[in-house]
């Protein structure tokens, strides 16, 4: 297995466009995380699924972003009319689920995708 | 809610001497578990060591352990033996009941030769 494998991993885009970003998991894991990073600041978390379920949403992601995760395998990320404040590092990140939603298992991240709206 | 805290924006070391990155967090979870992340100027997120909230021993992992004090709600790391290679941004999280990570603000920390 090579890991999280994110695709694009830079995106520039005109402001007001449609952008999709796509997270490739490890393979065998369940949970998989989006995460929007700007610079100089820690990750802030927007979603996650286990398997297919989506099953919590930060408010930080607003109506303009969907995610999904079709079959429990890869996700996607999508920014509607994309604004200059989406400009950042949007990372993925996946980890198994564990026994009994055990707090021990780690997040493996991927090398993200930057975006840039212009 | 759940909240990390990390009161070192920058942190400078000499090569091959200890440094203690600092985190404070703040939760209602009775059970959690705390994470330490690195991330290089290449980006990614690199996962260091982890400290169950209920573990009776602090966590180590090669040149890595976390102090853990329960009571203080903080979970320090620190670094033995400092490297050039470990000059980084360095993040600590947690993970409660919600099974979502929350990230801290980070630390950079520059190792000199």
């Amino acid at each position: 297995d090579t890991g999280v494998s994110q695709d694009p991993r830079h995106k520039i885009t005109k402001r007001g466009q449609n952008v999709t970003f796509r997270c490739d998991p490890i393979s065998e894991h369940n949970r998989l995380y989006w995460y929007r990073q700007t610079l100089g600041q820690g990750p802030e978390f927007l979603t996650y699924f286990q398997n297919e379920a989506q099953l919590e949403k930060s408010r930080l992601l607003s109506d303009r972003f969907s995610a999904e995760r079709p079959k429990g395998s890869f996700s996607t990320l999508e920014i509607q009319r994309t604004e200059q404040g989406d400009s950042a590092m949007y990372l993925c990140a996946s980890s198994e689920q564990g026994t009994s939603n055990a707090m021990n298992t780690e997040a493996f991240f991927g090398q993200g995708t930057r975006l840039t709206v212009v | 809610a759940q909240k990390i805290t990390q009161t070192q924006p920058g942190m400078f070391v000499q090569e091959k001497e200890a440094v203690t990155l600092d985190c404070t967090y703040d939760t209602s979870d009775p059970s959690y578990g705390l994470f330490w992340y690195k991330q290089p100027s290449s980006g990614e997120m690199i996962f260091l060591i982890y400290q169950g909230s209920y573990d009776q021993q602090n966590a180590t992992e090669g040149r890595y352990s976390l102090n853990f004090q329960k009571a203080r709600k903080s979970a320090n790391l620190v670094i033995s033996a400092s490297q050039l290679g470990d000059s980084a941004m360095y993040f600590c999280a947690m993970k409660g009941y919600g099974q979502n990570f929350v990230f801290g603000p980070g630390t950079r920390l520059s190792v000199l030769p």
